[in-house]
């Protein structure tokens, strides 16, 4: 159980074109979920917390009209970049919570790799 | 906001021997302390876990530990094995904040046959 998909698992796009993320919980209803940027070699960084039904909170420093957040469904959370650049370039990952499980536990999906030319 | 901070960033050990990595974090209001396993192009996966009422917690050769007072907390591996070579991630967290985690910058661990 547990398992959160992410699509697509990489994606290579021309600079000024829009890219979109899904993060889906295939088994289970995800209050909350988490959208995280990695570049190479570093850690985890958090982007944006984006609660079903309500507009996402975003971490200081991040565009909230670059990095639009949809979180739809209980299962389904989309990352869109908009006029993506080649310093958008990362490792996107995304995570989901639910209060009907361990409260604390973040389950995370397989990522997606973005490339911008 | 939440610090989380980890060292060493690299650690190189011979196969058979221990692994000790170590996080401190800025937020006595932290209570979960989740540490994760990345391999590269691979999504983090929770090895172990602690919560904040309890100093110390084993899994088979996994252990973590815990010093509210001084607020840092330890990763032990022991009897290490080439396949625990990876990226390892501390983070801290309150459950109020439904899993929001802060994450230290990583230890990549290099276990030597």
């Amino acid at each position: 159980g547990a398992v959160v998909s992410q699509h697509p698992s990489w994606v290579i796009c021309k600079s000024g074109t829009s890219v979109k993320i899904e993060c889906r919980s295939l088994d289970f209803q995800a209050t909350t979920m988490f959208w995280y940027r990695q570049f190479p070699k570093q850690s985890l960084m958090l982007m944006a917390t984006s609660n079903e039904g309500s507009k996402a909170t975003y971490e200081q420093g991040v565009e909230k009209d670059k990095f639009l957040i949809n979180h739809a469904s209980l299962t389904l959370s989309t990352l869109t970049v908009t006029s993506a650049h080649p310093e958008d370039s990362s490792f996107y990952i995304c995570s989901a919570v639910t209060s009907g499980m361990r409260y604390d536990e973040q389950f995370f999906g397989p990522g997606t790799r973005l490339t911008v030319l | 906001g939440e610090n989380v901070e980890q060292h060493p960033s690299t650690l190189s050990v011979q196969e058979g021997d221990s692994a000790v990595i170590k996080c401190t974090y800025s937020d006595s209001a932290s209570n979960y302390f989740p540490w994760y396993k990345q391999e590269l192009g691979k999504r983090p996966q929770l090895i172990i876990d602690i919560r904040s009422n309890v100093g110390e917690k084993k899994d088979q050769r996994i252990a973590v530990t815990l010093n509210k007072t001084a607020k840092h907390f330890s990763l032990h591996i022991t009897e290490t094995q080439p396949e625990d070579s990876a990226v390892y991630f501390c983070a801290a967290s309150r459950w109020t904040n439904a899993g929001k985690s802060t994450f230290g910058d990583g230890t990549t661990l290099t276990v030597k046959p």
